[in-house]
């Protein structure tokens, strides 16, 4: 069965680093999200993008978030200067289609900001 | 604001039991009333989607119901077994592309 892979699954960075997490959602999907889960607390919803371009975002994604499709396969969330407060897991997530459509969630990477 | 509210926070069944979860949420617009299953350290994995038209579905040993008037939904988990112990995350869909979560119920299930 298809499923949404992401990479690396842990990461360690120092504060002021970028960060790039990569994912690669299922094949014939056509939406993707990027959620993340701080430990111990809600899933929250980050970004939502389709042709090539985001469709909806977050308060929480500010000018220090950034999302990419550089290929046919990979989706992308880039961090440009991490700060402690971003560690958390983050997930990728596709679905065919928007509206009532299940999305199907990667594993996550855990980052670690120190 | 958007809010999604779970209970209990947590419980404990013996393999076996039934269960109910119960979520009630505030959120406009309303698409869809979703459930998803999350095991430690993993992505979450759904269960059922509902929209405001219907009051029940069913996968497997999970059965769901929405009553969009009162804004409440229930999960119910029949003959619960091992492999069920996990956090059951309610999720309401704000328009066509937003998940908002619940912060979930953490079942675990004993022998």
């Amino acid at each position: 069965e298809p499923e949404v892979t992401q990479t690396p699954s842990h990461q360690v960075t120092q504060m002021g680093q970028e960060v790039i997490l990569r994912c690669v959602p299922i094949s014939n999907h056509l939406y993707f999200y990027w959620y993340r889960q701080i430990l111990g607390q809600k899933v929250e919803f980050l970004v939502s993008f389709y042709n090539n371009e985001i469709s909806e975002k977050s308060e929480i994604f500010d000018d220090q978030f950034s999302v990419e499709r550089p290929d046919g396969s990979n989706f992308t969330l880039k961090i440009r200067s991490t700060k402690l407060e971003d560690s958390a897991m983050y997930f990728c997530a596709s679905s065919r289609l928007a509206g009532v459509e299940t999305q199907y969630f990667g594993p996550g990477t855990r980052l670690l900001v120190l | 604001k958007n809010q999604v509210e779970q209970s209990p926070q947590s419980l404990i069944i013996l393999e076996g039991k039934n269960c109910t979860l119960q979520c009630n949420y505030t959120v406009s617009p309303f698409s869809n009333l979703r459930w998803y299953k999350q095991d430690t350290g993993r992505g979450p994995v759904s269960l059922t989607i509902m929209t405001f038209s219907e009051n029940t579905k069913s996968n497997g040993r999970y059965t769901a119901t929405l009553d969009a008037d009162t804004k409440q939904s229930s999960l119910h988990i029949t003959a619960s077994q091992l492999s069920d112990s996990a956090s059951y995350i309610c999720v309401v869909s704000v328009g066509d592309y937003k998940l908002s979560f619940g912060a979930g119920t953490t079942v675990t299930v004993r022998a």
